[in-house]
């Protein structure tokens, strides 16, 4: 009964190649994240959406483009691959709205991209 | 949101309480406390939140200290399972419009070992 899931798990391409991780979450939350951990273990967020509208970008390479068909589902698009775009790729969900600072957010398990 | 510090790596014996530290001494009035963690692997994990108050739930206890510059996440009796990355994250309650987002530092590599 998975929460957060993602897809693929594991994704090695060649540098170039355009390729997509697909989000999806059935806890009924109305908003959405992508974040990235680099090698070092950093995790930064790239982009949120809430109700299918793009809320925060962040400083992130216009090769990058989420998509959101609706509020169960966040997906990203990755054009022109780069050996720095390897690193796993989380995607996370909430509410929005904050009653008493509850707006946990739930984590997929990440899609491990290798660019080669 | 402001910035936090936390010990790089803790150790702790399996079945003793965990202390994990974190000082926010920039924190403002209007920002929580926030325990995210982070199994080899895994995507991060919600443990605990505050504002001003202790807080306890099935996974941990969360202290806060009056002036709110400190808190303290412990596990009661950690658990091999509980090796993790633990990130302390201090952040205010969005604006309608701005969004939420969690920013993670480098957090505390806890090892409970046997």
């Amino acid at each position: 009964d998975t929460a957060v899931s993602q897809t693929p798990k594991y994704l090695v391409t060649q540098m170039g190649n355009d390729k997509s991780i697909k989000c999806e979450q059935n806890l009924g939350h109305d908003t959405m994240y992508w974040y990235k951990q680099d090698s070092k273990k950093f995790l930064k967020i790239m982009f949120s959406y809430n109700n299918k509208e793009l809320i925060i970008n962040e400083t992130v390479p216009n090769r990058f483009s989420p998509k959101s068909p609706d509020k169960a589902h966040l997906n990203l698009h990755i054009n022109s691959l780069e050996l720095g775009d390897s690193a796993v790729y989380f995607c996370a969900s909430s509410q929005y709205r904050w009653v008493a600072g509850d707006n946990e957010q739930f984590f997929g398990p990440g899609t491990r991209l290798t660019v080669l | 949101d402001a910035k936090t510090t936390q010990p790089t790596s803790m150790d702790c014996a399996e079945g003793r309480a965990a202390n994990l530290p974190c000082n926010h001494s920039t924190i403002s009035g209007n920002e929580y406390v926030y325990w995210y963690r982070q199994i080899h692997s895994q995507g991060p994990q919600y443990i605990i939140h505050g504002l001003k108050n202790n807080e306890t739930n099935e996974m941990a206890s969360l202290i806060i200290t009056e002036d709110r510059k400190s808190s303290t996440l412990i596990l009661p009796h950690a658990t091999l399972r509980d090796t993790a990355v633990y990130y302390c994250i201090v952040r205010v309650a969005p604006e309608e419009t701005s969004g939420s987002r969690l920013t993670f530092g480098e957090g505390t590599q806890l090892t409970v070992n046997p």
